[in-house]
């Protein structure tokens, strides 16, 4: 079983929807959950950082955690076309372990 | 800062030739990541270190790839040799702590043909 699971999509959306993205985990160890947006032919980039349970939210977009669940989900209100990228969710504890999903394509249509 | 600088940016070899990708962290960080993504298996981790130090290359597929980072400013990935399967894009990543915010490089697309 890999230590974290990412549904790789593709998924596309019309413009103004809410877009929910979704990675499960098999260790109660990790503390630090994270999304990065790689847009295509470049590197990945930090988009959410959270650290334990509960919400944060920055803007259109929303970072969810249920460490009870060890579910962990991103949503995007109001899509919009620049939002088209591939979504990483990634985890990591104090103990130099560390994971990222395989990714979700995400298009969203004008 | 530049950033995680990374070259080449394009490389296309031939089957058996070896191949050398290059890293330049960003300064102050001391963990340094290679990664390597194809659309089969997404991004997998194939080596990092801190303070130079090789910590965990269980994700480096074969003895046909090295690691070295001889100093906190430079790193190489070798293949040799390098075969069709290696075609991917390479990626070189740095961070000050391996649970914060990891920065990417733009990668290495690397053609084996």
């Amino acid at each position: 079983q890999k230590e974290v699971e990412q549904d790789p999509g593709p998924l596309s959306v019309p413009e103004g929807a809410i877009v929910s993205l979704n990675c499960t985990y098999s260790n109660s160890a990790f503390q630090y959950f994270m999304w990065y947006r790689q847009y295509s032919r470049k590197g990945p980039e930090l988009l959410m950082y959270t650290y334990s349970s509960g919400n944060k939210e920055d803007g259109r977009f929303t970072a969810q955690v249920d460490k009870s669940s060890k579910y962990i989900s991103l949503f995007i209100r109001d899509s919009q076309p620049s939002d088209s990228a591939t979504y990483l969710c990634a985890i990591a504890n104090t103990g130099n372990q560390f994971y990222f999903g395989t990714g979700t394509s995400l298009t969203v249509i004008p | 800062d530049a950033g995680v600088i990374q070259s080449p940016r394009h490389e296309v070899t031939e089957m058996g030739q070896e191949v050398t990708l290059r890293c330049k962290p960003i300064s102050g960080h001391d963990y340094l990541f290679w990664y390597r993504q194809t659309m089969m298996r997404g991004l997998e981790l194939l080596i990092y270190f801190n303070n130079n130090v090789p910590i965990d290359d269980s994700g480096m597929p074969e003895d046909r790839f090295s690691a070295k980072m001889p100093n906190a400013s430079f790193s190489t990935l070798k293949i040799q040799p390098s075969e069709p399967r290696d075609s991917a894009v390479y990626f070189c990543a740095s961070s000050q702590q391996v649970n914060t915010e990891a920065f990417f490089g733009q990668g290495t697309r690397l053609t084996v043909v």
